[in-house]
């Protein structure tokens, strides 16, 4: 079946990038998404990207995909304490789209 | 209104008894989906409905779950004779349809004692 694999944990200083990076077995991924989730807080989509494109940027966020090897990334540059969530890396193909399939999630903290 | 509400925002039940949770999705979003989330886990999907037919009810884990959405709007899952194992947090999300961006509500945490 579908999944979707990432790193547990990242660690970086403020104002360094942070590089969050996820997996996935689904061939007929069409949609690829990156969500932040915020203690106690829902789960807001940050970004999300296309099978069809490569990379997609959006101010401080960078999203580079592999297809090939079925590798998605997320970029943050200049990290900043605000960016201190869970990130959760997502794909959801054309014939079930509204069917999301989310990984375990990366809780990125941030370090002085 | 302003976003997906849901309610209420915690439940403690004890096992066996049936629990009713609540979404109330942004006011015209015809799309309205209900995740599971365990403790340090993704959300898992449940089901999905498009106005009050519910299109797809495959990530229901068994019978004691159901959802309904009987006019097109608030939505309700119920889970009946609850267990342990249901502890979790149960989100609803809404788009203004199948095919554009999802809204999340802050979720109901279940705590089955």
């Amino acid at each position: 079946g579908e999944d979707v694999e990432q790193s547990l944990f990242l660690s970086v200083r403020e104002g360094d990038s942070s590089v969050i990076n996820c997996t996935y077995t689904d061939s007929s991924s069409t949609y690829l998404y990156w969500y932040k989730q915020e203690p106690g807080a829902g789960l807001q989509l940050l970004t999300y990207i296309f099978s069809n494109m490569d990379m997609k940027q959006d101010q401080r966020l960078t999203v580079l995909l592999n297809k090939k090897d079925k590798h998605l990334s997320l970029r943050i540059a200049d990290t900043q304490t605000g960016d201190s969530a869970i990130y959760f890396c997502a794909e959801s193909s054309y014939s079930s789209a509204s069917k999301i399939i989310f990984g375990s999630g990366t809780r990125l903290s941030i370090r002085p | 209104g302003a976003g997906v509400s849901q309610s209420p925002r915690y439940k403690v039940t004890k096992r066996g008894q049936d629990v009713a949770l609540r979404c109330d999705p942004i006011s015209g979003h015809v799309s309205l989906y209900w995740y599971r989330q365990a403790l340090g886990q993704g959300p898992e999907f449940l089901t999905y409905f498009n106005y009050e037919a519910q299109q797809d009810k495959s990530g229901l884990p068994n019978d004691r779950f159901s959802a309904e959405r009987p006019e097109g709007s608030i939505s309700t899952l119920t889970i009946q004779r609850t267990e342990q194992r249901d502890s979790a947090m149960y989100r609803c999300a809404s788009s203004r349809d199948s095919n554009t961006e999802a809204f999340f509500g802050q979720g109901t945490r279940l705590t089955v004692v």
